[in-house]
C-alpha cells in the first residue's frame, strides 16, 4: 500500500516568513514528486515538480528531496496571504501507470 | 489553448440514478486520468486512459463505475445507480506524456 505522509496543519505564518512544507512517502520506487497548490473549493493547481535528490527552485518555491530519507519538501519564501492554501504532495512511481498517490494535504494559513 | 474542460460543474442526483461526468483533455494531451476526492479526503486514483484505451483502472470500484475515452469526443466517467457515499469532487486531469497533469475545474457530485 503506497502512503503519502503530510501534516494536515493548519500551518500559520506570518507574512513575509518562510512556510515550510513536509511530506514523506513509503514506496522506496518512487521516481517524481509534485507539488500542488489547491484553494478551497477549486482544483488542484501544479506548483512544482522534482525528480533528482537536492534543491529545486521556482521564484518563491523551493522543492527539496532526499530519496534515502524518503522525504520531500517545498519552501515558500517570503509568503503572502494568497499562498493561503491547501498543499497537495504527490508522488509518481512511473512504473507505467504514471497514476499520482497525493496525500491529504497541508492547510497553509499567511497571517497579514 | 484551453485547459482540461469538465462538464457538468455541478450534478444532483437522486439515489439510484446514473452520473455521468464529462472530460475533455487539454489540446495535444493524449493521457487522461479520474480522481475522486471525498471530503476532507485526499485526491484517489481511480482510472487512467488513453484513446480508446483503458491503461489503468486499479482505483476503481468493481461495481456501478465505468469510464471511457472514445475515438472521438470527450472521456466519460460513469456512475451507475448512485448512493450517497458517491457524493464527491470528481477530477479529471490530462497530459501529453504521463507527467505532470494539469487538472479540470472539477464536476461536485452530490446524490440526495
Amino acid at each position: 500500500q503506497k502512503e503519502v505522509e503530510q501534516n494536515s496543519g493548519p500551518l500559520s505564518v506570518p507574512e513575509g516568513a518562510i512556510a515550510s512544507l513536509n511530506c514523506t512517502y513509503s514506496d522506496r520506487g518512487s521516481q517524481s514528486f509534485f507539488w500542488y497548490r489547491q484553494y478551497s473549493g477549486k482544483s488542484p493547481e501544479l506548483i512544482m515538480f522534482i525528480y533528482s535528490n537536492g534543491d529545486k527552485e521556482d521564484g518563491r518555491f523551493t522543492a527539496q528531496l532526499n530519496k534515502a530519507s524518503q522525504y520531500v519538501s517545498l519552501l515558500i519564501r517570503d509568503s503572502q496571504p494568497s499562498d493561503s492554501a491547501t498543499y497537495l504532495c504527490a508522488v509518481q512511481t512511473g512504473a507505467g501507470s504514471y497514476q499520482l498517490t497525493f496525500g491529504k494535504g497541508t492547510k497553509l494559513s499567511v497571517i497579514p | 489553448n484551453a485547459g482540461v474542460m469538465q462538464n457538468p460543474r455541478h450534478l444532483v442526483r437522486r439515489r439510484g440514478q446514473e452520473a455521468r461526468l464529462r472530460c475533455s483533455p487539454m489540446k495535444g494531451h493524449s493521457h487522461v486520468y479520474w480522481y475522486r476526492q471525498l471530503p476532507e479526503e485526499g485526491l484517489k486514483f481511480m482510472v487512467y486512459l488513453q484513446k480508446e484505451n483503458i491503461i489503468d483502472e486499479s482505483g476503481m470500484p468493481k461495481e456501478r463505475f465505468s469510464a471511457e475515452f472514445p475515438k472521438e469526443g470527450p472521456s466519460i466517467l460513469r456512475i451507475q445507480q448512485v448512493v450517497r457515499g458517491d457524493s464527491a469532487a470528481y477530477f479529471c486531469a490530462s497530459s501529453p506524456d504521463g507527467g505532470g497533469y494539469t487538472f479540470g475545474s472539477g464536476t461536485r457530485l452530490t446524490v440526495v
